[in-house]
Formats: structure tokens, sequence, C-alpha cells
């Protein structure tokens, strides 16, 4: 199956822009999308088709997706922005990231 | 708005059969546009896709799980279901189901239920 490579963890400073990377095999080619998730609390989509925000979702989140890397990038990172962050594609069948632990110090 | 609720019987034991119902409130399960999917999350893990189905029955699974797994629907009501057999300590998790845009081609989840805890232990 298509892997996905998240970092375990990422910090940013309150007020400063997070990156979350999520690597894989040409996942340039392939739609990627992304979700949030709060302690206790059910996963969130932030993120499809690369670049597109769900309604609701705050503009300071963004996506790309180039070659080997899809990228989350948070701007101006607020306190309620930490959380888990998992990427996702679909490879005939759906695949999750390990994930990443969002810090905002 | 569509609501998804999963349940379950929260405690199960080890070789047993796991069942779970999803219902889905707000929207009807006979619509091309979605499948409808089984994710679940052990213990300080990340997520797992667990499978699919669609609006005409069609499945898809977790190779890893494909052997243990069944999800099927019952679009009157507006329930889905996944059935785990042979369960071990490996399938104590959060299960959550979710709406899936697979009907566009585009494949992920745009609506997720809360979950439902299961352990299993004797």
């Amino acid at each position: 199956s298509f892997d996905l490579t998240q970092p375990r963890s990422v910090s940013v400073a309150l007020g400063q822009t997070a990156v979350i990377p999520c690597g894989g095999k040409n996942i340039g080619n392939k739609n990627v999308y992304w979700y949030l998730q709060r302690p206790g609390q059910a996963p969130v989509l932030v993120m499809y088709r690369d670049t597109i925000r769900p309604s609701g979702i705050p503009e300071r989140f963004s996506g790309s997706n180039s070659e080997n890397t899809a990228t989350l990038t948070i701007s101006r990172a607020q306190v309620e922005d930490e959380a888990d962050y998992y990427c996702q594609v679909w490879d005939t069948t759906t695949v999750f990231g390990g994930g990443t632990h969002l810090t905002v110090l | 708005q569509l609501q998804m609720q999963e349940s379950g019987p929260g405690l199960i034991k080890p070789s047993e059969t796991l069942s779970l119902t999803c219902t889905v409130s707000g929207g009807s399960i006979s619509n091309s546009i979605y499948h409808w999917g089984w994710v679940r999350q052990a213990p300080g893990r990340g997520l797992e896709w667990i499978g699919s189905i669609d609006h005409s029955g069609k499945t898809n699974y977790n190779p890893s799980l494909k052997s243990r797994i069944s999800i099927s629907a019952d679009a009157p009501t507006s329930h889905f279901y996944l059935t785990l057999t042979s369960v071990t300590a490996a399938d104590t998790a959060i299960y959550y189901c979710a709406r899936d845009l697979g009907g566009l081609g585009y494949y992920y989840l745009d609506v997720w239920g809360n979950g439902t805890r299961v352990t299993v232990a004797s």
C-alpha cells in the first residue's frame, strides 16, 4: 500500500507559521486531504484536494502538494490549532499518514 | 445537516465477533455521490481506515483486515454496519463511521461520527 510519512511532532510559536509535511512517493500526482483531531474528539477535515478549505476552516490554513511532499501550512498559529494532524490519500484504498502532533508554544 | 452516530457493545471478549452500527440522519445513504466508511483508532495511535460501502452495496476493504471484516448497509433505515470477526486485544479502539466522497472520485471523509469505544478483554 501507499506509504505516507509524517513527523511525529511539530512545534510553533504562538502567532507564527507552522508547516506540517506529508511525504510519499510522487504524492504530487495524488489528491491529498488533511484532518485535525483534538484530544477526545473525532477528526475534522481541514483541507481537501490539496488546497481547498472546507467551509468553516480559517483562511490561516493552506495546503500545497508537489513531487514527493504535501504540506499543510498554518499561518498565525493559535492555541486552538494545537492538535494531531493527519494527511490522507487514496490509492485503491484510503491511506492515512501516521499523524503529526502540533504544539503551539 | 448530516449527522452520524456509532453504536456498539463497548466491551467484547477475545475471539468473538464485533458488530457496530452507524446511524445516519439528515440524509440518505442511497445517494450515489457518497460512500460510507469506517475508521478506527487504537489507544494512543493514529487513524486506520477499515473499509467502505457505496450506494450499490459494493465494498472496499483495508487489505490488512479484509479476511475478518464485512460492511453492509440498509438504505431504508439509513444504517450501515461493520462486522469484525475473531477479535483480539489489538482490535481495541475507537471506531468511527464517516461519509466518504468516493462517488465523485475523491475519496475523503467529510462528515464523521463521534466514535464508539470498543474494548476487547476477557
